[in-house]
């Protein structure tokens, strides 16, 4: 199975700020990669997809990146209505695998 | 547009079997693949499987010898199934389109409590 391993596990932030999420899979997935946003309460929303791609209607403070076994998204400009968990998800090989997830929070 | 919802029990019984339906619309079953995924309360989240367009299936290693995903197309639904539930069972499972639509929607989820 493919690991993903993300950090940091947590992370706390102002909003305006920068902040970025980490992820590094155990053997090359090429770009795919997907990563998603789970607000308390909520379902996850796919954020980004093929690690650059954002979905539909996304802000573009989101931006991803990466290739082969390392990955980032980064939220630029930080706003109160990030508060969330954010994971990354490899779809290139099955079983499909989640990373740890990474809890923002604002100061 | 596309939506996904998950409907079942809320309460499993240790050692029984858990039968969740997951009703989909604006998408076919027949040209889209679904997953199943759980999440642990105040965990991170599990692919637990999927069943592909044309209604093969892949499950995920830890839990092949329990479970048993399954369609009907007619109805739009994805049936899981899942057997020899224990207390670590208990999560919220989400049913989502792909993996080949990267899991680009997700269900509401339901909360299931393995407990006597």
């Amino acid at each position: 199975d493919t690991v993903m391993t993300q950090s940091p596990a947590s992370m706390s932030t102002s909003v305006g700020e920068r902040v970025t999420v980490n992820c590094k899979a155990s053997q090359s997935v090429g770009t795919v990669v997907a990563w998603f946003q789970q607000k308390p309460g909520q379902s996850p929303k796919r954020l980004i997809y093929l690690a650059t791609n954002r979905h539909t209607g996304v802000p573009d403070r989101f931006t991803g990146s990466g290739f082969g076994r390392d990955f980032t998204l980064t939220i630029s400009n930080v706003e109160a209505e990030d508060l969330a968990v954010y994971y990354c998800l490899q779809y290139d090989s099955i079983p499909l695998t989640f990373g740890s997830g990474t809890k923002l929070e604002i100061k | 547009q596309v939506q996904l919802k998950e409907s079942g029990p809320g309460l499993v019984q240790p050692s029984q079997t858990l039968s969740l339906t997951c009703t989909v619309s604006g998408f076919s079953l027949t040209s889209n693949s679904v997953s199943w995924v759980r999440q642990p309360p105040g965990k991170g989240l599990e692919w637990m499987g999927a069943i592909w367009s044309g209604g093969s299936t892949d499950y995920n290693s830890a839990l092949k010898s329990r479970l048993s995903i399954s369609r009907d197309t007619s109805k739009s639904q994805v049936f899981l199934k899942m057997n020899s539930l224990q207390t670590e069972d208990t999560a919220i499972y989400f049913c989502t389109r792909g993996p080949d639509w990267e899991l680009d929607y997700w269900g509401q989820g339901v909360m299931v409590t393995v407990s006597s």
